[in-house]
């Protein structure tokens, strides 16, 4: 069965400040694998995907992540905070023949510090 | 523009009641799905429908229903058997076979 596990309840950054978001999973093929971000009442917005090629993925609002196959890893990173980007953060896999379905991790919330 | 409406944004519940939830789409995807979200424990999925008048159970079906007539809209209905349905609602949508999810915006479901 797949999983995805996202160690970080909580994390608090100040602004300016480098970030990473961890993500693993567990897939028993090459995985699809997803960051959404979701601003507090408001629906997910997709940041970035990786399925298959460079390992390293480029998204929107200047975040990246880096697909490490050895480690089972997806973690998100962005070099510089800004104040907006406080919200929460989830790591999702999903692949090909499983009829699109997506199993989401448990969630980062991030918050920015002036 | 295209994207995932629904509706309504808050709705309430009284005991012993069913509601529906609305989603609509204008991407002319092929697969729709509701999730539901609880704090803390990420989206589970409920149902999800890949073509029209087909429809699949996901990892928390019981007290849920819901129809695809139409290739645009995918309504959830809260039944009266699900005992603990307040929770945040979210619709999405793919391309058949399309591996990536766009969402709508949710509808939060209280009970009275």
């Amino acid at each position: 069965a797949q999983s995805v596990t996202q160690p970080d309840i909580h994390i608090t950054v100040s602004e300016g400040a480098s970030l990473e978001l961890r993500c693993n999973y567990s897939y028993g093929a090459t995985p699809y694998l997803f960051w959404y971000v979701q601003s507090p009442g408001q629906g997910l917005q997709l940041l970035l995907k990786y399925f298959s090629g460079d390992t390293l993925v480029q998204g929107i609002k200047g975040f990246e992540a880096e697909f490490k196959r050895s480690q089972s890893s997806f973690n998100l990173r962005k070099p510089s905070v800004h104040w907006s980007d406080a919200a929460e953060y989830f790591c999702a896999v999903g692949g090909p023949g499983t009829a699109s379905k997506l199993t989401f991790g448990t969630g980062t919330r991030l918050q920015v510090t002036l | 523009d295209g994207g995932i409406t629904q509706s309504p944004k808050y709705l309430f519940r009284k005991e012993g009641q069913n509601v529906t939830l609305s989603c609509e789409q204008n991407l002319n995807h092929d697969a729709m799905y509701w999730y539901r979200q609880d704090p803390g424990q990420g989206l589970r999925l409920i149902y999800y429908s890949q073509i029209v008048n087909d429809f699949q159970k996901g990892d928390i079906a019981e007290g849920y229903s819901v129809s695809r007539e139409k290739k645009e809209s995918f309504p959830l209905t809260v039944t009266s058997a699900q005992k603990n349905p307040t929770a945040f609602y979210l619709c999405a949508s793919s391309m058949y076979g399309g591996e990536t999810q766009y969402f709508g915006p949710g509808t939060r479901l209280l009970v009275l």
